[in-house]
């Protein structure tokens, strides 16, 4: 079946405007996950969605940043008066919701800013 | 609070040599543990897991053993290969939602 999907797949904005990217999770997963990616770095967690509970915004590195999820489904991450500090892979990933389950990755977009 | 170590890269191995990447971590109550692998332009994807001490989990060649004792769970492979060469990434699961990920550990193998 289908995986994750994310579009665009490479964003390059100026500093200062606003961007949106969104994530297609697997069909029938209630967990969605997004993180950053910085060149060289690690995954730092910035928001996750749980069925029709309250996200999680605890990763959250700023108000610029906010995120939404559809009808349990599509989520939209977007990031205002983008800054350069902002450049890096934004990956979003889909889970079953259950304890200890795996998460699925999809590939990935990579965001510049100039 | 919950956290993971894992060896800093890049790792430079020749093809055919042994591998092993190391990864602690830090958990209240039994974690599951899992180690991902990214390799180069795609998205993350599971390697292999454990979900309780002992347990082994294995795929492709690769091994990890749950050791509660030495709270750790370190990666190997007996004969790493070219296309092996990707970034690795040790992660914990504590339940609740969040899961633990590590800074990642590039792994390059050389022809």
């Amino acid at each position: 079946g289908a995986g994750v999907s994310q579009s665009p797949s490479n964003k390059v904005t100026e500093k200062g405007k606003d961007v949106e990217l969104r994530c297609d999770p697997i069909s029938g997963h209630t967990a969605l996950y997004w993180y950053r990616q910085s060149l060289g770095q690690g995954l730092e967690f910035l928001i996750y969605f749980q069925g029709n509970s309250a996200p999680d915004k605890s990763g959250l590195p700023s108000d610029r940043f906010s995120a939404e999820r559809t009808g349990g489904s599509v989520s939209t991450l977007t990031i205002q008066r983008t800054q350069q500090e902002d450049s890096a892979v934004y990956l979003c990933a889909s889970s079953l919701g259950i304890s200890g389950d795996t998460q699925y990755f999809g590939p990935g977009t990579r965001l510049t800013v100039l | 609070g919950n956290s993971v170590t894992q060896m800093e890269g890049p790792v430079t191995l020749s093809e055919e040599a042994f591998l092993t990447i190391n990864c602690t971590y830090t958990a209240t109550g039994y974690p599951s543990l899992f180690w991902y692998v990214q390799y180069p332009g795609e998205g993350l994807q599971l390697l292999l897991k454990a979900t309780k001490a002992d347990d082994k989990g294995s795929n492709k060649g690769f091994e990890a053993t749950y050791r509660k004792e030495t709270t750790s769970f370190h990666l190997e492979k007996g004969s790493v290969q070219v296309s092996d060469s990707a970034v690795y990434f040790c992660a914990l699961y504590t339940g609740g939602f969040k899961t633990i990920f590590g800074a990642g550990t590039r792994l390059f193998v050389k022809a």
